[in-house]
């Protein structure tokens, strides 16, 4: 199956400093990619969804300064936490999808996840 | 509204048994898709099996099928001969077909299931 790589797996660093997530389609095109953020053992909370070559959708209450989304080319997506606070700590997830073949029946492919953790 | 509930945070199942883990959900778009998903402690999410609004089965992979009742408007997940390895959280989610929502998907809050030996 297709496979969807985040880097880095763990990042742990001071408060104010800005944190930048990659996440990558290894097999496929990714015309779509979304970003979660998920809190221990609570469920994933959409922040966004970016678009290649386009400007990324943010979810009602997210704060587009802080997390900002770059979707640079058709496999690649960052997320960067930007003044990272105590508050940002979390697990982040992307996922990807291919060009839609019909918009419920593909199957979104998440990455392994991110933690970050903001002393 | 929620879209996705999970009403059962925890469950246990002996070894062996099969288990039935909820979900109903809410859409007013005739077209959406159901997924479920296994969160190990690991933290990756992995896709277990997927259900089409217009499916007329029920759609099974392996251990896994889905009792899809559309009028009742609920998408349980049966695992059938539970596995130690079947201890993680599961998230049931919906992904509706309108153009508006096109790809975003909606989570339930998981149920954390413990296979016992």
């Amino acid at each position: 199956g297709a496979v969807v790589s985040q880097h880095p797996s763990w990042v742990i660093c001071k408060s104010g400093t800005s944190v930048k997530i990659e996440c990558r389609s290894l097999d496929f095109q990714a015309t779509t990619m979304f970003w979660y953020r998920q809190f221990p053992k609570k469920s994933l909370m959409l922040m966004a969804t970016s678009n290649e070559g386009s400007k990324a959708t943010y979810e009602q209450g997210v704060e587009k300064d802080k997390f900002l989304i770059n979707h640079a080319s058709l496999t690649l997506s960052t997320l960067t936490v930007t003044s990272a606070h105590p508050e940002d700590s979390s697990f982040y997830i992307c996922s990807a999808r291919e060009h839609p073949r019909g918009l419920a029946a593909e199957t979104q492919y998440f990455g392994p996840g991110t933690r970050l953790l903001v002393l | 509204a929620q879209k996705i509930t999970q009403t059962q945070p925890g469950m246990f199942v002996q070894e062996k048994e099969a288990v039935t883990l909820d979900c109903t959900y809410d859409t007013s778009d005739p077209s959406y898709g159901l997924f479920w998903y296994k969160q190990p402690s690991s933290g990756e999410m992995i896709f277990l099996i997927y259900q089409g609004s217009y499916d007329q089965q029920n759609a099974t992979e392996g251990r896994y099928s889905l009792n899809f009742q559309k009028a009742r408007k609920s998408a349980n997940l049966v695992i059938s001969a539970s596995q130690l390895g079947d201890s993680a959280m599961y998230f049931c989610a919906m992904r509706e077909g309108t153009r508006a929502n096109a790809g975003k998907s909606t989570f339930g809050d998981g149920t954390t299931l413990t296979v016992k030996p």
